[in-house]
Parts: C-alpha cells; sequence; structure tokens
C-alpha cells in the first residue's frame, strides 16, 4: 500500500464549478498535512497547510480526518488559473521535515 | 529574487559518467534537501541535511553522493550514471514547516 494515495484524474471541470479531490495516508503518527500544487514542468509550492479543525483560504477548503486518514480539498468557483496537478502531503517525520508526497490529482478548468 | 537556485536547468548525457548538480538558497534557512521526481510524477525524498549536517538518508544507491560546504549551500554528486537515473532532481529548503523548491534539474541519461 502507497504511503499516500490520491485518484490521479483527470478531473475536467468547467470554469466556476466546485471540485474535490481526496486523498488517504497509511501512517497514523503522521503529524503534519499539506497540499501542494505542481504546474506543468514547475516546482510544486505549498498550497495550504491541513489542520485537524478543517481550515480554509479564500476559495479553497481543506479538511482533515484522523480517524479515517483522510485528506481533502475543496475548490469552489474553479479559475483556468486552477489548472494543476495538486499534491497530498504528509509528514511522516514527527519533527524532520520528511515529506511524503501523493502522486498528485491533475485538475484541467476549461472555458 | 531567486529563493532556491539550482544548475544547471537541463543535464543530458551519457551512461557510466559522473555529474554533479548545485542547489544554492538566499532564505537563511537551516534544512536543505534533495528530492527526485520520476517519469511517472512520484516526488520522492533523498537526502535532508540541517545546518551541514545529514539528517535524512532515504534507500538512494550510495552513487548519489550530497555535499553542504555551508548551511546555503547543497550540492549533489552523482557516479556512474545509469538509464534510471533519468529524472527531474528538486533542491528544496525550509525553516520550520514549509518547504520551498527550486526550479528543478532535469537530467537525461542516454
Amino acid at each position: 500500500r502507497k504511503e499516500v494515495e490520491q485518484d490521479p484524474g483527470p478531473f475536467n471541470v468547467p470554469e466556476g464549478a466546485t471540485v474535490a479531490f481526496n486523498c488517504t495516508y497509511s501512517n497514523s503518527a503522521s503529524q503534519s498535512f499539506f497540499w501542494y500544487r505542481q504546474d506543468c514542468r514547475k516546482e510544486p509550492k505549498l498550497l495550504m497547510s491541513v489542520y485537524s479543525s478543517g481550515n480554509e483560504d479564500g476559495r479553497f477548503t481543506a479538511q482533515l480526518n484522523r480517524a479515517s486518514q483522510y485528506i481533502s480539498l475543496l475548490i469552489r468557483d474553479s479559475k483556468l488559473s486552477d489548472s494543476a496537478t495538486y499534491l497530498c502531503v504528509v509528514d511522516v517525520s514527527g519533527g524532520y521535515n520528511k515529506l511524503i508526497f501523493g502522486a498528485g490529482t491533475r485538475l484541467a478548468v476549461h472555458p | 529574487d531567486t529563493a532556491v537556485s539550482q544548475t544547471p536547468k537541463y543535464l543530458v548525457t551519457q551512461m557510466g559518467n559522473d555529474k554533479s548538480i548545485k542547489c544554492e538558497q538566499n532564505l537563511g534557512h537551516d534544512t536543505m534537501y534533495w528530492y527526485k521526481q520520476d517519469s511517472k510524477k512520484f516526488l520522492k525524498i533523498m537526502f535532508s541535511y540541517n545546518n551541514k549536517e545529514l539528517i535524512i538518508n532515504e534507500t538512494v544507491p550510495n552513487r548519489f553522493s550530497p555535499k553542504s560546504p555551508d548551511k546555503a549551500h547543497l550540492n549533489l554528486h552523482i557516479n556512474s550514471l545509469e538509464l534510471g537515473d533519468s529524472a527531474v532532481y528538486f533542491c528544496a529548503s525550509s525553516q520550520e514547516r514549509r518547504q520551498y523548491f527550486g526550479p528543478g534539474t532535469r537530467l537525461t541519461v542516454t
């Protein structure tokens, strides 16, 4: 079983749509969770951290369910510029910043 | 104002050669990393250094040797390159939890 699993997609959605990505992780001792975004042929960039209580940043909402070892990302009112690969990331090291990346979910937003 | 820079951006070389990739960060971070992203797009950590000290060393062939001359630099030397080493190599740095990635070095071994 992979340490971090994501649906690879692609998700093809029209502008303005709401889209949700899910992710599961296998290490129950994981403490920190993130969503990164990677554009084609570019480096990953932090989109947002994920907190137990859930958190929102503009059109993006992240949720964490520790009991189910499940993380989600919701994007509302999709923009063309949201087209990218979204990487679910888990810190399994408890302080050493050892990040395990999922393979990513590709999102394509069309006019 | 490049935060994390890598050189070269592209590297094409033949099997058996030895090559180095350089990384520099101007963020004042204590921790630096090397990652490999293969053709299937999986991004995997290879090494991590904190203040020039190796703290993460994943199961990587010993043909790969990181070197950190100071906390702003982390270089990666690869001996006896193999076809399977073809990938994009990303350097990153962090202070606390957020990691900042360099633009990547696309290595092609022929």
